[in-house]
């Protein structure tokens, strides 16, 4: 069974900086086709598509944030860490990782159940 | 960017209706469309990717066609553990965009 969980900080102030961890279970990010991805959604808001790590470390960022993201692999294989610089309150979401689903499209299956983040002093 | 316009924003409808949102891409992306549902504190699930190719699983009242430009996501007998919030996404490039949202509930 394939399954992802979120762990970071409730509670960021503005100007820090976020750092989320997606322990990943039932597969691996080692091969070029697997990915995982980075989704938010505001209270009360849409979803937002952060950005996305590839098996063979290739990235991708959304344009509207690339200056303040950074998606890596963790110490291990089964973990994808995000880090967000100068944190503001309107970074303030629910935050999701999720596997691609598949080798050759760009969906998202499974995801994990979220980390709340709120950025407030 | 590539925008993904979802209508209506918000619907009701009685159990065992039909139900149809659609999302309107702003240049064309072929088929690469998916359809996700999302309930009130927990994660979204997919539905539909590719446009028209339902997850195993999912139950077949859901539903989803189009390609180009215009697609559409029907629910054919609406339950009502179908309350929730729908969202069209892309993956023509990057950024993966998702539409606004639907917000469906039971009239």
């Amino acid at each position: 069974q394939i399954t992802l969980k979120e762990s970071g900080p409730t509670l960021v102030k503005p100007t820090q900086t976020l750092t989320l961890t997606c322990d990943l279970s039932g597969f691996s990010l080692t091969t070029s086709g697997e990915g995982v991805a980075w989704i938010r959604q505001p209270p009360g808001k849409g979803l937002e598509w952060l950005a996305l790590i590839y098996g063979d470390d290739d990235k991708r960022y959304s344009p509207l944030l690339r200056s303040r993201l950074t998606i890596t692999k963790g110490t291990s294989k089964n973990q994808v860490v995000l880090t967000l610089t100068n944190a503001d309150p309107t970074d303030t979401a629910t935050y999701y990782c999720a596997r691609r689903g598949d080798l050759w499209g760009m969906w998202f299956d499974p995801w994990g159940q979220g980390a709340q983040v709120t950025v407030s002093s | 960017d590539i925008q993904l316009t979802q209508s209506p924003s918000s619907l009701s409808a009685s159990v065992g209706d039909r139900v149809t949102i659609t999302c309107q891409a702003s240049q064309d992306i072929s088929n690469y469309l998916n359809w996700y549902q999302k309930k009130p504190g927990k994660a979204p699930s997919l539905l539909i990717y590719d446009a028209s190719n339902l997850k195993t699983g999912v139950p077949s009242r859901f539903s989803g066609r189009g390609s180009g430009t215009d697609f559409t996501f029907t629910i054919t007998g609406l339950q009502p553990e179908d309350i929730a919030t729908y969202y069209c996404q892309h993956y023509h490039n990057v950024p993966y965009t998702f539409g606004q949202g639907t917000r469906l509930d039971i009239k």
